[in-house]
């Protein structure tokens, strides 16, 4: 079936440090992809999204790029903040519709 | 509403007692699904529903779980006999029917089985 693996945490790094958090993905059509963000005492809410291969996403300055060569979708930032420090989710979802399957998680810690 | 709305916020229950957990999904969300997250721990695929049928109820731990949807709209699980580990949060979140749409998730339920 479906799956998403994402590279595990926790993550530490120091403010400003470039961000890459690994993401890959099995799935037998040609699903969408999405990164989740929760952070500290609050509910799951989508970064950003990819709906087909090429495909770049982005917000908050994070990006991830939609990889169908490498089944990949790498959330990366240029320069973290303090405030960045969350729990991020890589999922996928079928293009019918169905379930949205999510990677175990990611802790990271951005320090002063 | 404006959001996914989930109650309780907590549940403590004592262990055999059947709990009961209630989603209201965003309105014309046709899609809901039901996860758990238990601590430390990523998303445990629950059950999806579409409309009020659910396609997939794969991710059902056992027996004693299993939900429901009523008029395309609100979704109760429910725990029977409930034991200890099924203590974590239990989150909801809905969706358009399309792969495009993204998921919006509610607060989720945080029950502890005592």
């Amino acid at each position: 079936g479906d799956s998403v693996t994402q590279m595990e945490g926790p993550v530490t790094l120091s403010e400003e440090a470039f961000l890459t958090i690994n993401c890959t993905y099995t799935a037998t059509g040609y699903p969408s992809l999405f990164w989740y963000v929760q952070y500290p005492g609050e509910g799951l809410q989508l970064l950003l999204k990819a709906t087909k291969a090429d495909d770049k996403g982005s917000n908050k300055g994070f990006e991830a790029t939609y990889r169908k060569e490498t089944t990949s979708f790498h959330l990366e930032k240029g320069s973290v903040q303090v405030s960045d420090s969350a729990v991020y989710f890589c999922a996928l979802r079928d293009n019918q519709g169905g379930k949205l399957i999510f990677g175990q998680g990611t802790e990271l810690s951005v320090k002063p | 509403g404006a959001g996914v709305s989930q109650s309780p916020s907590n549940k403590v229950t004592e262990k055999g007692k059947d709990v009961e957990l209630r989603c209201d999904p965003i309105s014309g969300h046709t899609a809901l699904y039901w996860y758990r997250q238990s601590l430390g721990q990523g998303l445990e695929f629950l059950i999806y529903f579409q409309g009020n049928s659910a396609p997939d109820k794969s991710g059902l731990p056992s027996d004693r779980f299993s939900a429901e949807r009523t008029g395309g709209s609100v979704s109760t699980l429910t725990i029977q006999r409930t034991q200890q580990e099924d203590s974590a949060v239990y989150l909801c979140a809905s969706s358009t029917l399309t792969g495009l749409g993204e998921a919006f998730f509610g607060q989720g339920t945080r029950l502890t089985v005592v």
